[in-house]
């Protein structure tokens, strides 16, 4: 079964400074994707950036990168340049394979809280 | 950029009271909608995948009866919440995705905050 990690529960930085946001994985299947979303307290979640298991160059969007090792089978998330706004919870997700009753959906981690500091 | 419209936002309403919310794709049509409950600072909890034009797939220990879900059309997906109690309180929110896969991501709705007196 497949199922993400993110081990901090919660992070500060400080405004203008980098973060990196930790995300682990576990999966068996050879071809999978891979998802950040930032949810502001409102609610809404906002798809961040996404990357394909067999993508050779780690995505980036923005102020927003993803540090994908496949080897190691973590895909952190870069926010630079950190902004107040940037204050959210983090989500982490991988998308279900498309086989055995399952039709793509997003398993989300349990996110990480992160704090701006100004 | 693809657009997903949930409402209501917000419902606060009694023990018994039954429960409709609505989830639209507003700029592409959404083969696939999926409802996500989410409780007080935890993660997304699938509850059902729904198709158009088909019956929902629910997700282990999710009540059919009790969560009624309709994707009558490509465009429009209804989660009815059936003699809602406290206990059914929580953030609900749906999301869609067109057709095709790959790095196609999921839109979400805004979400609704549902209170059950």
């Amino acid at each position: 079964a497949q199922k993400i990690t993110q081990t901090q529960p919660g992070m500060f930085v400080q405004e203008k400074e980098a973060v990196t946001l930790d995300c682990t994985y576990d999966t068996s299947d050879q071809s999978y994707g891979l998802f950040w979303y930032k949810q502001p307290s409102s609610g809404e979640m906002i798809f961040l950036i996404y990357q394909g298991s067999y993508d050779e160059q780690n995505a980036t969007e923005g102020r927003y990168s993803l540090n994908f090792q496949k080897a190691r089978k973590s895909a952190n998330l870069v926010i630079s340049a950190s902004q107040l706004g940037d204050s959210a919870m983090y989500f982490c997700a991988m998308r279900e394979p498309y086989y055995g009753g399952s039709q793509g959906n997003l398993i989300f981690g349990k996110g990480t809280k992160l704090s701006v500091k100004p | 950029g693809a657009v997903v419209s949930q409402h209501p936002s917000r419902v606060i309403c009694k023990s018994g009271t039954s429960v409709k919310i609505e989830c639209r794709s507003l700029d592409f049509q959404a083969t696939t909608m999926f409802w996500y409950r989410q409780f007080p600072k935890q993660s997304l909890m699938l509850m059902a995948t729904s198709n158009e034009g088909s019956k929902a797939t629910y997700e282990q220990g999710v009540e059919k009866d009790k969560f009624l879900i309709n994707h009558a059309s490509l465009t429009l997906s209804t989660l009815t919440v059936t003699s809602a109690h406290p206990e059914d309180s929580s953030f609900y929110i749906c999301s869609a995705r067109g057709q095709g896969r790959g790095g196609q991501p999921q839109h979400f709705g805004d979400g609704t905050r549902l209170s059950i007196l």
